[in-house]
């Protein structure tokens, strides 16, 4: 079965523009979650969404925002971009929420370069 | 709260030599705990997990962890490193539950020598 696919894979944008990161995970998963990596602060989990309502947040400003569609796909913005903000940013889904009690698997992840 | 702590952020290894990675984990409640690979330019891929049981756990690849509540470790092990095994090596950790999320740690660079 296809895996969990996000797109775009690479992405560049402005200091100051806004950016929107799709996710679409395995078919019949409805948990879906993101996470931030960056080479200082390694993998930082920003939120995770079920049945399309958001269940956890981490400890990011209100500038990172997503959303989950009826079909599961979600999205996550960024707006008004910082240079910290570049990063490889992962998607991962489950059957259920919480990625302890199935098995989440990961994306490719979108590399976001701010300039 | 949990908080995973990975001692080595590059190991490197011979071919053929025993790999190991190790992990202390903080929890103040029972933890499922997991080891994920990520190869260049991928996500994550797991490669095994504990949650109750045996705390001796294999995963894929060869692979094995060994779950070990009084040192509060969870250190990954393979006999014999290949080639193929080079990679960031991600240990984690969530509530006993796993309905929580995914606290990870800083990664571990795997490097195998011929």
């Amino acid at each position: 079965k296809a895996g969990v696919t996000q797109t775009p894979r690479y992405l560049i944008k402005t200091r100051g523009q806004q950016v929107t990161l799709s996710c679409s995970p395995i078919s019949g998963h409805r948990s879906v979650s993101w996470y931030q990596q960056t080479p200082g602060q390694g993998l930082q989990f920003l939120f995770e969404y079920f049945s399309e309502t958001q269940r956890n947040k981490g400890n990011f400003p209100g500038r990172f925002s997503g959303r989950q569609f009826s079909n599961s796909r979600s999205e996550m913005n960024v707006s008004t971009l910082e240079l910290g903000d570049s990063a490889l940013y992962l998607c991962a889904s489950s059957l259920s929420p919480g990625q302890g009690s199935t098995e989440a698997f990961f994306g490719q992840g979108t590399r976001l370069t701010v300039v | 709260a949990q908080s995973v702590t990975q001692l080595g952020s590059h190991v490197s290894v011979s071919e053929g030599a025993l790999v190991l990675l190790r992990c202390n984990y903080s929890s103040s409640v029972p933890p499922y705990l997991f080891w994920y690979v990520q190869y260049p330019n991928q996500g994550l891929q797991l490669l095994l997990k504990y949650t109750t049981g045996a705390t001796l756990v294999k995963g894929i690849n060869g692979f094995e962890a060994e779950f070990k509540k009084s040192e509060t470790s969870f250190h990954l092990t393979k006999p014999s490193a290949h080639m193929s095994d080079a990679a960031e090596y991600f240990c984690a950790v969530s509530a006993y539950s796993g309905n929580t999320p995914l606290v990870f740690g800083k990664g571990t660079r795997l490097s195998v020598i011929a």
